[in-house]
């Protein structure tokens, strides 16, 4: 079956660095998504990834390893605003978004 | 840029009564639409996709005669909830693609339903 798995919960201090981890399995495979959302509020788009590597958009980077089927969302400097829930979403053969439950991200002061 | 909007941001209705959600891409043609439902401190659950002048592609368990999908346009999509019930409350959301070779799912700001 397709599955995605990312951490429930989340707890990071303003100004440092929390990753977000990610596992899937899903029929075929292109590309896997980051989306932020706050609550109450639609995602918004943080990032895509194809090819394994690291990809860097400012504060937020977002590392892929299609052989481990594993990918990461790095966030830097976090801030007050960062508090949200971000969804982990792979895309299988079929164009089809599978999406993760969503990590909680507290930010604490 | 990319702007998908939906109205109404939120509703509340009366159980027995049916409920319309517009969709629209507001700066581009939208090739795919998709329907997602939201249920409280849970992910996004994919209820159809719809193509501009064809019928919506439903994912298993969701009736397609309760919640209708009209994709009159390439700016437009509707769902009705048809009878709703109090366990049709949930934040439904919208998202349009592009097409070609983007494949990413551009979202609207939701709408919040309440059946009482």
């Amino acid at each position: 079956g397709q599955n995605i798995d990312q951490p429930t919960e989340m707890t990071a201090t303003e100004g440092a660095i929390v990753q977000i981890n990610c596992t899937y399995q899903t029929s075929g495979f292109n590309g896997l998504f980051w989306y932020q959302q706050h609550a109450g509020e639609a995602p918004t788009f943080l990032s895509y990834n194809v090819l394994d590597g690291l990809e860097e958009k400012g504060r937020f980077s977002s590392f892929l390893s299609r052989s481990k089927g594993y990918s990461y969302l790095l966030l830097k400097e976090l801030q007050m605003k960062d508090s949200a829930s971000y969804l982990c979403a792979s895309m299988d053969s079929n164009y089809q978004l599978i999406w993760g439950a969503g990590t909680k991200l507290i930010i604490k002061p | 840029g990319a702007v998908v909007s939906q109205h109404p941001s939120w509703v509340i209705c009366k159980s027995g009564t049916s409920v319309k959600i517009e969709c629209r891409s507001l700066d581009f043609q939208a090739t795919t639409m998709f329907w997602y439902r939201q249920f409280p401190k849970q992910s996004l659950m994919l209820m159809a996709t719809s193509n501009e002048g064809s019928k919506a592609t439903y994912e298993q368990g969701v009736e397609k005669d309760k919640f209708l999908i009209n994709h009159a346009s390439l700016t437009l999509s509707t769902l009705t909830v048809t009878s709703a019930h109090p366990e049709d409350s949930s934040f439904y959301i919208c998202s349009a693609s592009k097409g070609g070779d983007s494949y990413e799912q551009y979202f609207g700001p939701g709408t919040r339903l309440t059946v009482t």
